[in-house]
């Protein structure tokens, strides 16, 4: 079993709609949770940092995280066309620490 | 914009043949990473340098792969032989010194390059 499971999806969705992605795992020890964006051909870049539980926003897009159940989810309102892209989760046990990734999920948003 | 530099973008290979990466962290960025991304999958950490010292490479196949970063600044990812499963996207990415107390936006926070692509035939 791996670490960190997520759906690779792809997942499809008409302009406007709201996304949810999602990951589970299984280190308890894990603290720092990440949401990178992962463009065709590119390298990853980081959308939302979060430590711990708890939640937080930034524009369209919000990160949850509950240790309880081992649940990170990424929210994106009114999906643009240029949020097609694969998003990646990453979560690590300390600051700075080893990355361990998700699979990444493919999203496409129709215009 | 300060970004992480890599180079070749695409190198098509035999295998047994040698092949090298190179990286250039941003300036002033203490933490090198490699990872290794094969199509389909999330990145894994192949080697992670502190300034010039290795932190981590206990995921690098190390009878075929070596990483060095000599001066603590550039890096280089170097494969001999290469093997048909070493096909992949090698990405380099840098991270800023951290300075310990509470956590901070862009602490920690990993910039990548836009990646080697490697096919090893």
């Amino acid at each position: 079993q791996k670490e960190v499971e997520q759906d690779p999806g792809p997942l499809s969705v008409p302009e406007g709609a709201i996304v949810s992605l999602n990951c589970t795992y299984s280190n308890s020890a894990f603290q720092y949770f990440m949401w990178y964006r992962q463009y065709s051909r590119k390298g990853p870049e980081l959308l939302m940092y979060t430590y711990s539980s708890g939640n937080k926003e930034d524009g369209r897009f919000t990160a949850q995280v509950d240790k309880s159940s081992k649940y990170i989810s990424l929210f994106i309102r009114d999906s643009q066309p240029s949020d097609s892209a694969t998003y990646l989760c990453a979560m690590s046990v300390v600051q700075g620490g080893k990355l361990i990734f998700g699979q990444g999920t493919e999203l496409s948003v129709k215009p | 914009e300060a970004e992480v530099a890599q180079s070749p973008r695409y190198k098509i290979t035999e295998k047994s043949q040698a092949v090298a990466f190179w990286c250039d962290p941003i300036s002033g960025h203490a933490t090198l990473y490699w990872y290794r991304q094969i199509l389909g999958q999330g990145p894994e950490l192949l080697v992670q340098f502190q300034d010039e010292s290795v932190v981590d490479d206990s995921q690098l196949p190390k009878d075929r792969f070596s990483a060095e970063r000599l001066k603590g600044v550039d890096s280089t990812l170097k494969i001999q032989p290469a093997e048909l499963g070493d096909s992949a996207m090698y990405l380099c990415a840098s991270s800023a010194k951290l300075a310990g107390g509470p956590i901070s936006i862009g602490t920690g926070e990993l910039f990548f390059g836009e990646g080697s692509r490697l096919t090893v035939l």
